[in-house]
């Protein structure tokens, strides 16, 4: 079967760094995304990795390796808003978004 | 350019009866998926229309049910409500050309089943 794995909960301080993983185990991979959902609000996109390395974008940076299944998600200088879920997805070979059920991140003052 | 629509943001129905739910994709793409989120489950797939056609299907029994219209409105039928269909939906426009396709997701319509 295809599976999404990422921690339920991860809590950081305000200004500090975070990464948030997420491996995958899919049928055929076309690419990885990241989105953020803050709570009681639809997600938004926030990166999108199909080859190897890092992506840099902002505080927010996406890297990937296809060859381990891995992808991480790093958040620099932590804001109060960056409070809110962090959704990694993997289109798998029929085009399909196969999603992770998500990472709630807890930014503490 | 105006982001994606759903409409009606909030419903309350009770067990048996059933709901339509409407989506308006972002001008100009012709795919629209659907998902239902609960609280805890992550974004359960729930179907992908494009140019009209169902495109690809999740594991989700006949009472859902969906379509799409020539100007790529998408509804979404949920038939003989259950409880455990309590959820947010949430659907998804994109333009529909494979690998680099970003998802845009509308605000969803949140549906209480009493």
């Amino acid at each position: 079967g295809q599976n999404i794995d990422q921690p339920t909960e991860m809590t950081a301080t305000e200004g500090a760094i975070v990464q948030i993983n997420c491996t995958y185990q899919t049928s055929g991979f076309n690419g990885l995304f990241w989105y953020q959902q803050h709570a009681g609000e639809a997600p938004t996109f926030l990166s999108y990795n199909v080859l190897d390395g890092l992506e840099e974008k902002g505080r927010f940076s996406s890297f990937l390796s296809r060859s381990k299944g891995y992808s991480y998600l790093l958040l620099k200088e932590l804001q109060m808003k960056d409070s809110a879920s962090y959704l990694c997805a993997v289109m798998d070979s029929n085009y399909q978004l196969i999603w992770g059920a998500g990472t709630k991140l807890i930014i503490k003052p | 350019k105006a982001g994606v629509t759903q409409t009606p943001r909030y419903l309350i129905k009770t067990r048996g009866q059933q709901v339509t739910l409407s989506c308006s994709p972002i001008s100009g793409h012709r795919s629209v998926s659907w998902y239902q989120q609960t609280p805890g489950q992550g974004l359960q797939f729930l179907f992908e229309y494009f140019s009209e056609t169902q495109r690809n299907k999740g594991n989700f029994p006949g009472r859902f049910s969906g379509r799409q219209f020539s100007n790529s409105r998408s509804e979404m039928n949920v038939s003989t409500l259950e409880l455990g269909d309590s959820a947010l939906y949430l659907c998804a426009s994109s333009l529909g050309q494979g690998d680099t396709d970003t998802q845009y997701f509308g605000p969803g319509t949140r549906l209480t089943v009493l």
